[in-house]
């Protein structure tokens, strides 16, 4: 079985500042790990992916992620946030099953 | 064409009613997906299409029927719904079934009264 766990809720940081939301699976072997994004009262954006190969991820809007399999970790990070990335954030994995378990979401808060 | 178009994007429908919600994707993607998302809470898989066959039914009740004429059309027809299934339902569709990630719409937000 596949779970997996974003343990903040919440983020808050300002505009300009780094970014890291975290991210850990539970899965026998290396599954295929996603970061989406939701804007309010949107869809989901597929931000990044990740199964084999380089362990640092680069994706859209700025965005990249680094799988560590010791730590069983895929946490997203950005350099610099925009007010314009306040969304929810979703880690998702893709096991043994080809249904994807979502975590609960992190909330991204901007204060300018 | 990189969308997923969902229509109508807004729905208030009776206990009595039968709707019908709409999607559609031109990528050639072979699967195709119908997810429930209530608010602040991540999206619970519904139904699965994988080449236009039914492939997974998440228990769901059967006042949702899902149908998939083609291999770009989704449709998901409702018909005595209870106040608690109003939530968001978004279309996804994916090149495969595993390990592409999805392209999801933008969603119907449905409002049971």
């Amino acid at each position: 079985a596949q779970s997996v766990t974003q343990p903040d809720i919440h983020i808050t940081v300002s505009e300009g500042a780094s970014l890291e939301l975290r991210c850990n699976y539970s899965y026998g072997a290396t599954p295929y790990l996603f970061w989406y994004v939701q804007s309010p009262g949107q869809g989901l954006q597929l931000l990044l992916k990740y199964f084999s190969g380089d362990t640092l991820v680069q994706g859209i809007k700025g965005f990249e992620a680094e799988f560590k399999r010791s730590q069983s970790s895929f946490n997203l990070r950005k350099p610099s946030v925009h007010w314009s990335d306040a969304a929810e954030y979703f880690c998702a994995v893709e096991g043994g099953s080809y249904i994807p378990t979502f975590g609960r979401g992190t909330s991204l808060i901007v204060h300018p | 064409d990189t969308e997923v178009t969902q229509t109508p994007k807004h729905l208030v429908m009776g206990m009595t009613n039968k709707k019908s919600l709409k999607c559609e994707q031109h990528m050639g993607h072979r699967a195709m997906y119908w997810y429930k998302q209530k608010a602040k809470k991540p999206p619970e898989l519904m139904f699965v299409y994988s080449y236009e066959k039914l492939s997974i039914n998440e228990s769901v009740p059967s006042r949702f029927s899902p149908e998939c004429p083609n291999s770009s059309l989704l449709n998901l027809h409702l018909h005595a719904l209870q106040p608690e299934d109003s939530a968001l339902y978004l279309c996804a569709s994916s090149q495969e079934t595993i390990g592409y990630g999805y392209t999801f719409g933008s969603g119907t937000r449905l409002t049971v009264v």
